[in-house]
């Protein structure tokens, strides 16, 4: 089976950048995808197809991928940024998802 | 708007089954997928499968296959994931998803999660 691997913690202190990674076999073939999630809510779409951003996602907010990691960044990192983020690839018509990472903005 | 909306909380004993609705609005039902994505308590997302209402075809991850039937009603625009034989580690917020069509018929797979369900939480207890 396909694995995505990503940290299980990231820190950041406001306005700093934050930076995400997410590793898995040649991932740099596939599409990367970056949700983001608060305490009781349902996921937020982030970034889709390596490095897009859907219609109301800031700017500040950024990916890539290439080689066997997909990297999500996020630059001048504010408070409501505080959330868990999952990766996610297809492998075949299967859906992947990583472990998930949470990041605090101390 | 586009949304999905997801059937109310349920509490199940072991071994019983449990059927979740997904009522999608705002957008045309058989041009995209559907796929459901479960979190337990304190845990991270766990993809179960997906369903195409253009023409029904499913796949599911292979720990669950044998116990979950995923099926739409394009008359109603309406997905349902049901779930059998429920265990204790069944236990968690169960979403569905929207994913484009259009996206999973290429070589690599380009199509993301932009709409989420607002989640239905399934208590399996004795």
């Amino acid at each position: 089976s396909y694995d995505l691997t990503q940290p299980p913690s990231v820190s950041v202190s406001p306005g700093q950048t934050a930076s995400i990674t997410c590793s898995g076999d040649k991932l740099g073939n596939k599409y990367a995808c970056w949700y983001q999630q608060k305490p009781g809510q349902s996921p937020v779409l982030v970034i889709y197809q390596d490095s897009k951003r859907p219609s109301g996602i800031p700017e500040r907010f950024s990916g890539s991928n290439s080689g066997n990691t997909a990297t999500l960044t996020i630059s001048g990192t504010q408070a409501m940024d505080e959330a868990d983020y999952y990766c996610q690839a297809w492998d075949s018509s299967i859906v992947v998802f990583g472990g998930g990472t949470k990041l605090t903005v101390l | 708007q586009v949304q999905l909306v997801q059937s109310g909380a349920e509490v199940k004993k072991p071994g019983a089954s449990v059927k979740v609705s997904c009522k999608a609005s705002g957008y045309t039902f058989t041009s995209y997928g559907i796929s459901w994505v479960r979190q337990a308590p304190g845990e991270g997302l766990e993809w179960m499968g997906w369903i195409s209402p253009f023409n029904g075809n499913t796949n599911s991850a292979q720990k669950l296959q044998g116990r979950v039937t995923m099926t739409t009603a394009t008359s109603t625009t309406t997905a349902y994931m049901e779930l059998r034989s429920l265990r204790s580690d069944d236990t968690a917020v169960y979403y569905c998803a929207r994913y484009d069509l259009r996206g999973v018929g290429a070589t690599t797979v380009s199509s993301a999660f932009d709409i989420w369900g607002q989640g239905t939480m399934v208590i399996v207890s004795s």
